[in-house]
């Protein structure tokens, strides 16, 4: 079974831009979890999709957005990139109601410039 | 949100038992221990979980005390691979997918 992809893998944009990143869940799996990973913040929640509705939300602002289709496939956008938002995205999958692991991708490296 | 401590760093002698420790002592009654590991900034890797039973999977045991404030992750056998930044997390309730991460341990395995 093939694992969380993460697109793009790499990314580097500039400060004011805008940027949105992609995700797709392990086949089956309707849950989707979004995190920013800093050397000084490290890991934290972004927000979380289940069948299509956000169920919870970080303490990010509002230029953090994200939502989820109805194949499971997650994307989440940027807009008005900073320098502080280089970052590592990651997403991550779980299963039906009775899975408790959550599977994550290899994230997705944004540089802003 | 319950919060978990663990110290920052840890050594482990190839072959030899890891042991973890974290602390968790504002866990609520029906919120889960959850272990992962993360590598070289990959991204987290699951190892176990659990309420309040001593768990064993092909990767690790988890030791939870009978208060649950506490908790021990087991590597029984630690190889090279095994040097990663371990993370100890409370499930913040069973609705919600949301993992709290905190600073994690850095385990270095030497040969």
């Amino acid at each position: 079974k093939a694992g969380v992809t993460q697109t793009p893998r790499y990314l580097i944009k500039t400060r004011g831009q805008q940027v949105t990143l992609s995700c797709s869940p392990i086949s089956g799996h309707r849950s989707v979890s979004w995190y920013q990973q800093t050397p000084g913040q490290g890991l934290q929640f972004l927000f979380e999709y289940f069948s299509e509705t956000q169920r919870n939300k970080g303490n990010f602002p509002g230029r953090f957005s994200g939502r989820q289709f109805s194949n499971s496939r997650s994307e989440m956008n940027v807009s008005t990139l900073e320098l502080g938002d280089s970052a590592l995205y990651l997403c991550a999958s779980r299963g039906g109601e009775w899975s408790y692991e959550q599977y994550f991708g290899p994230g997705t490296r944004l540089t802003v410039t | 949100d319950a919060k978990t401590t663990q110290p920052t760093s840890m050594d482990c002698a190839e072959g030899r038992a890891a042991n973890l420790p974290c602390n968790h002592s504002t866990i609520s009654g029906n919120e889960y221990v959850y272990w992962y590991r993360q590598i070289h900034s990959q991204g987290p890797q699951y190892i176990i979980h659990g309420l309040k039973n001593n768990e064993t999977n092909e990767m690790a045991s988890l030791i939870i005390t009978e208060d649950r404030k506490s908790s021990t992750l087991i590597l029984p056998h630690a190889t090279l691979r095994d040097t990663a930044v371990y993370y100890c997390i409370v499930r913040v309730g069973l609705d919600t997918d949301k993992l709290i991460f905190g600073t994690g341990t850095r385990l270095q395995v030497f040969p």
